[in-house]
């Protein structure tokens, strides 16, 4: 089956502005999680929507915004980009496996760059 | 708190030579889940392996293998006979009991040389 889609794959923008970025889990998958990845800080987690209410929220300014719609896909929002937000943001399409652990399965990113 | 190191940020081997991965964890849960990714340059992180807190056996896949250890918080990755196509970033992470949230060491480099 289909594996998790970012959309897109790059993206340039300059400070001031807002981007958003998009994620369509894993078919059958109901929960997300979005996390940004910076050389400096590494994976840091960003939040997680399940059913299309937010679970859980990283330690991030309110800039960064998500949202999860009825069919799984999420988007988040970064509004008033600063340079220091550049970084790939990925997206992970959770599962309960046996077990009762989730796995999180990820998607290519996308890279966000701003000048 | 929960946290994962990674102390080895590169290692560079030769084909056909193995390598460890080491990775410590700190979690004051009781029941805790370990993962392996592995992240080559187009950047998706790759599902390697989860084991559970309650499950100390070690795990062979192939070339790889995992040794897991709760004496002394450890949950090492080595990869035998290595090859061009294991250049990449391998991440460890952890879970807690509760929510959903991914920690993520900082990853080591591993580059295999020709």
């Amino acid at each position: 089956k289909a594996g998790v889609t970012q959309t897109p794959r790059y993206l340039i923008k300059t400070r001031g502005q807002q981007v958003t970025l998009s994620c369509s889990p894993i078919s059958g998958h109901r929960s997300v999680s979005w996390y940004q990845q910076t050389p400096g800080q590494g994976l840091q987690f960003l939040f997680e929507y399940f059913s299309e209410t937010q679970r859980n929220k990283g330690n991030f300014p309110g800039r960064f915004s998500g949202r999860q719609f009825s069919n799984s896909r999420s988007e988040m929002n970064v509004s008033t980009l600063e340079l220091g937000d550049s970084a790939l943001y990925l997206c992970a399409s959770n599962t309960r496996e046996t077990g009762g652990a989730n796995i999180q399965y990820f998607g290519a990113g996308t890279r966000l760059s701003v000048l | 708190a929960q946290k994962v190191t990674q102390a080895q940020t590169e290692i560079s081997v030769v084909e056909k030579e193995d390598v460890t991965l080491d990775c410590v964890y700190e979690t004051r849960d009781t029941t805790y889940y370990l993962f392996w990714y592995k992240q080559p340059p187009s950047g998706e992180l790759v599902f390697l392996i989860r084991r559970n807190s309650f499950d100390e056996q070690n795990e062979i896949s192939g070339r790889y293998s995992w040794n897991f250890q709760k004496s002394t918080s450890s949950f090492n990755f080595t990869i035998t006979a290595s090859q061009v196509v294991d250049s990449a970033v391998y991440f460890c992470a952890l879970r807690g009991n509760t929510g959903n949230q991914f920690y993520f060491g900082t990853g080591t480099s591993l580059t295999v040389i020709p």
